[in-house]
């Protein structure tokens, strides 16, 4: 079985100042991690993702999250807030089960980026 | 070059019809999956083919959904009698291959309404 949380459904920054967006996973093995960003009327794109190899890992549009195992987290970071960056984001957990990818998405975080 | 299609981009229906939402993926991708997102959630995983068969349908929510990938390719999400439940936007996604870490590339997604 596995899940992804995403513990804030809205977050609010202002234009220039950091970004963080949490999600924590659970998963019985181990797996890949994934960052999507959908703006509005448009398909979701992928940001970024974790693999098992470095655990920092680094997108598009400056942002980067970092893969704790021991907190079972990959948050997603930017240093500097960027109105094109209000979107809604979402958290994946990727595994293969019985020989096949299984995909569970969060159910997202809203963005907002004050002027 | 081309990503994901899908067509149509919106669909209204009565209660009770029947619908087919059409998927083309990436040429060469050999994974496909269906999504549906409802408002204000996260996209929910419904079938996921390789090839021409469907690995994994436990997402399918009852008999009324079906979906095929007759060639390989082009796929379609059948949705019979339809209820206003089912209203959603779904969406469809393709991947080079099978394992943990491929990226999905999504499609815009087809918004259907039930009246």
């Amino acid at each position: 079985a596995q899940s992804v949380t995403q513990l804030d459904s809205h977050v609010s920054v202002s234009e220039g100042t950091p970004v963080l967006l949490r999600c924590n996973y659970s998963s019985s093995y181990s797996p890949s991690l994934f960052w999507y960003v959908q703006h509005p009327n448009k398909g979701l794109q992928l940001l970024l993702k974790y693999t098992s190899a470095a655990t920092l890992v680094k997108g598009i549009n400056g942002f980067e999250a970092e893969f704790k195992k021991s907190e079972t987290s990959f948050h997603l970071t930017k240093p500097s807030a960027h109105m094109s960056d209000a979107a809604e984001y979402f958290c994946v957990v990727s595994t293969i089960s019985g020989g096949y990818q299984k995909v569970t998405f969060g159910t997202g975080t809203k963005l907002q980026v004050i002027p | 070059g081309a990503g994901v299609s899908q067509t149509p981009s919106n669909k209204v229906t009565e209660k009770g019809k029947y619908v087919e939402l059409r998927c083309d993926p990436i040429s060469g991708h050999t994974a496909l999956y269906w999504y549906r997102q409802s408002l204000g959630q996260g996209p929910e995983f419904l079938i996921y083919f390789q090839g021409t068969g469907a690995a994994d349908d436990s997402g399918l929510p009852n008999d009324r959904f079906f979906a095929v990938r007759p060639e390989g390719s082009v796929s379609t999400l059948k949705i019979q009698r339809t209820e206003r439940g089912d209203s959603a936007v779904y969406l469809c996604a393709s991947s080079k291959g099978q394992g943990a870490w491929e990226t999905q590339y999504f499609g815009p997604g087809t918004r259907l309404l039930v009246l």
